[in-house]
């Protein structure tokens, strides 16, 4: 029962390289989640989505773009890392069905720009 | 804006003695709340959660607390162990707001022998 897949685990990128984060479910949940984390800090919703197809800005957007053409998958894209970035990566899901309002994450992506 | 807080960045506690971990929130629209625990290099795990509609939800050696009036809820856990040093997230919801979940900014447990 793998949950909450991230790929990679670590990754160092250079000012202005572009990267992917894959996250991908199995649980057939209907929202999906990024998180972004930095030390001391709680967690910061990046971008979410209530279903393939949809998704919306969260509170920390910029820098990132997002797509969700399946249910399972909802990667997020980096286009010209800066430092400010430099963070630690979180990928959740939970179901729509009332009453399951849990959200269960991956393991998380550590991401440095150098 | 700083919708859920925990003010206590660290917390140490003996093994056997109780933890107890604090969360302050502002937004009054929130009405469900849960903690989680996160190890070093692990994504966060659901450990307890509470609707508005309740003061209290105990599961095992955790219990969790929630005054609506002072907009505070807290995590018991009783009786502490090594296992359970690791970091502890207060979230909340507005359940029909599309799940979208604020995150306090943490506190560390660690429990020592």
């Amino acid at each position: 029962n793998a949950g909450v897949t991230q790929t990679p685990k670590f990754r160092i990128l250079k000012i202005g390289q572009s990267m992917t984060l894959q996250c991908a479910q199995d649980m057939n949940h209907n929202y999906m989640y990024w998180y972004r984390q930095d030390p001391g800090m709680g967690l910061k919703l990046i971008y979410y989505s209530v279903g393939a197809g949809i998704t919306d800005k969260g509170e920390v957007p910029n820098g990132y773009n997002v797509s969700r053409s399946t249910t399972e998958d909802f990667p997020l894209r980096l286009e010209l890392a800066a430092p400010s970035q430099t963070s630690v990566y979180f990928c959740a899901s939970s179901s729509s069905e009332a009453g399951n309002t849990e959200a269960f994450f991956g393991q998380g992506t550590r991401l440095t720009v150098v | 804006d700083q919708q859920v807080k925990q003010n206590s960045p660290s917390l140490s506690v003996q093994e056997g003695r109780i933890s107890i971990l604090n969360c302050d929130y502002t937004n009054s629209m929130f009405d469900y709340f849960l903690w989680y625990k996160k190890y070093p290099a692990e994504g966060p795990t659901f450990l307890i959660s509470i609707s508005s509609i309740k003061d209290k939800n105990e599961d095992g050696r955790f219990t969790v607390f929630l005054n609506k009036s002072a907009k505070h809820l807290s995590l018991h856990i009783v009786p502490s162990q090594p296992g359970d040093s690791a970091v502890y997230f207060c979230a909340a919801l507005v359940t029909d707001s599309w799940g979208k979940f604020q995150f306090g900014a943490g506190t560390q447990v660690v429990v020592t022998p």
